[in-house]
């Protein structure tokens, strides 16, 4: 069963469209990171939340926003998405903020820019 | 500043073959946390396995073996007769420090392709 879930698969949204995309866990877990994977490269932290604290990364552009209103639920809002915002983007959990802490990811939504 | 570097891009291999993916690592950390994730044509990363600096035992998991050597700073994946759903793109990665904020450090990743 999954236990990460983004939605949704594929997003398809117009150049300067703001666009939400959505992740839920059912692992009761208390860390939920959002990272952008661009074509043939490594993911890439934009931030995570750590219960509701809100961490975000040094070069994240501000086009990039998060909101976690409750444990499972997390989303990302790209105000203005430009074309070099097509990526993939994967939502992660863990248990807790720890180093040692694998992460678990969902199956990641691959947005599309016109 | 923490890094992962996984030389081989892309690597072919026949069906049955062993293959081994390289991964070597930088940091001034004395504790850290290395990982292993797959990512099948299908997106999703998946978690293979977790080693921490201070346990160099070496570790196997079916066809799976894990070579970890801090004195080269090496983590190395063996698949041993490999099969066509191991097709995928593996990415080693380092844990970043707290002030780094928790951020998996990937690798560029190695795509491999297992054909019949």
């Amino acid at each position: 069963d999954a236990m990460v879930i983004q939605n949704p698969r594929y997003q398809v949204t117009q150049f300067g469209k703001p666009v939400t995309l959505s992740c839920s866990q059912t692992l009761n877990h208390n860390v939920m990171y959002w990272y952008q994977q661009k074509s043939s490269q490594a993911p890439k932290l934009l931030f995570h939340y750590y219960d509701k604290d809100f961490n975000n990364e040094a070069d994240t552009p501000d086009n990039f926003q998060s909101r976690r209103p409750n444990t499972s639920f997390c989303f990302l809002d790209i105000r203005s998405p430009g074309l070099g915002d097509a990526a993939m983007y994967l939502c992660a959990t863990s248990r807790v903020r720890d180093r040692a802490q694998p992460q678990h990811f969902g199956d990641g939504t691959r947005l599309s820019i016109l | 500043a923490q890094k992962v570097t996984q030389a081989q891009t892309e690597i072919s291999v026949v069906e049955k073959e062993d293959v081994t993916l390289d991964c070597v690592y930088e940091t001034r950390d004395t504790t850290y946390y290395l990982f292993w994730y797959k990512q099948p044509p299908s997106g999703e990363l998946v978690f293979l396995i977790r080693r921490n600096s201070f346990d160099e035992q070496n570790e196997i998991s079916g066809r799976y073996s894990w070579n970890f050597q801090k004195s080269t700073s090496s983590f190395n994946f063996t698949i041993t007769a490999s099969q066509v759903v191991d097709s995928a793109v593996y990415f080693c990665a380092l844990s970043e420090p707290a002030n780094s904020g928790y951020a998996l450090n990937f690798g560029k990743g190695t795509s491999l392709l297992v054909t019949p």
